[in-house]
């Protein structure tokens, strides 16, 4: 089956700085991309997803790049605030429909 | 739309009850997927349905969990009997194909 792994498990940066969070994952059949944002005690929220046949995504603050050679995908955050400061997570998934998530990372942002 | 409805919200219960959590997916979704997240194991996908038909039950834990959805707009999810590693947060997830969309979670206490 499909295997995610994420890095860094903790990122800290200062406000205004850019954030970079990578996943790599093991089905080459995997071809779909989503990452999602958990508040403390929140539910996972979809902000953003990439398919296979794109390499580059953006939605103003954030995008996602996808290499299907080297089978990896990364999230960047740009300009953060403290409201990015969340735990992130990546997925992946094949046309079944079941996402396999990566462990998550802890992004803090300090003012 | 109200989005994915989870209830109850918070549960607390001792060791050896049944304990039965539910789910209300979005109109319209034909995914619908329990997780369990916990800080040691990461978020788990338990069990996910296609057109209300179990499609994969090869993340329940053990014959003490079984998950049912007899019709497009609900599913439970039943613990029988409890234990306290069953602690954790249990959300219920809608989509359609690969996208999906959180509830806002079950937290079970099993004491």
């Amino acid at each position: 089956g499909e295997n995610v792994e994420q890095h860094p498990s903790t990122l800290s940066v200062q406000e205004g700085d850019s954030a970079v969070i990578k996943c790599t994952y093991s089905d080459s059949a995997s071809n779909y991309f989503p990452w999602y944002k958990q508040e403390l005690g929140k539910r996972p929220q979809l902000i953003i997803d990439i398919r296979s046949n794109v390499g580059e995504k953006k939605d103003q603050r954030i995008a996602v790049t996808l290499n299907k050679t080297a089978k990896h995908f990364s999230l960047h955050i740009t300009e953060t605030q403290p409201e990015d400061s969340a735990v992130y997570f990546c997925a992946a998934s094949n046309s079944w429909g079941k996402l396999q998530f990566g462990a998550g990372t802890q992004v803090v942002v300090t003012p | 739309d109200a989005g994915v409805i989870q209830s109850p919200r918070h549960e607390v219960t001792e060791m050896g009850q049944e304990v039965t959590l539910r789910c209300k997916p979005i109109s319209g979704h034909d995914y619908l997927f329990w997780y369990r997240q916990t800080m040691m194991r990461g978020l788990e996908l338990l069990i996910y349905f296609n057109n209300n038909v179990p499609i994969d039950d090869s993340g329940m834990p053990e014959d003490r969990f079984s998950a049912k959805m007899p019709n497009a707009s609900f599913s439970t999810l039943k613990i029988q009997p409890s234990e306290p590693r069953d602690s954790a947060v249990y959300f219920c997830a809608s989509g359609v194909q690969e996208t999906q969309y959180f509830g806002p979670g079950t937290r079970l206490l099993v004491l």
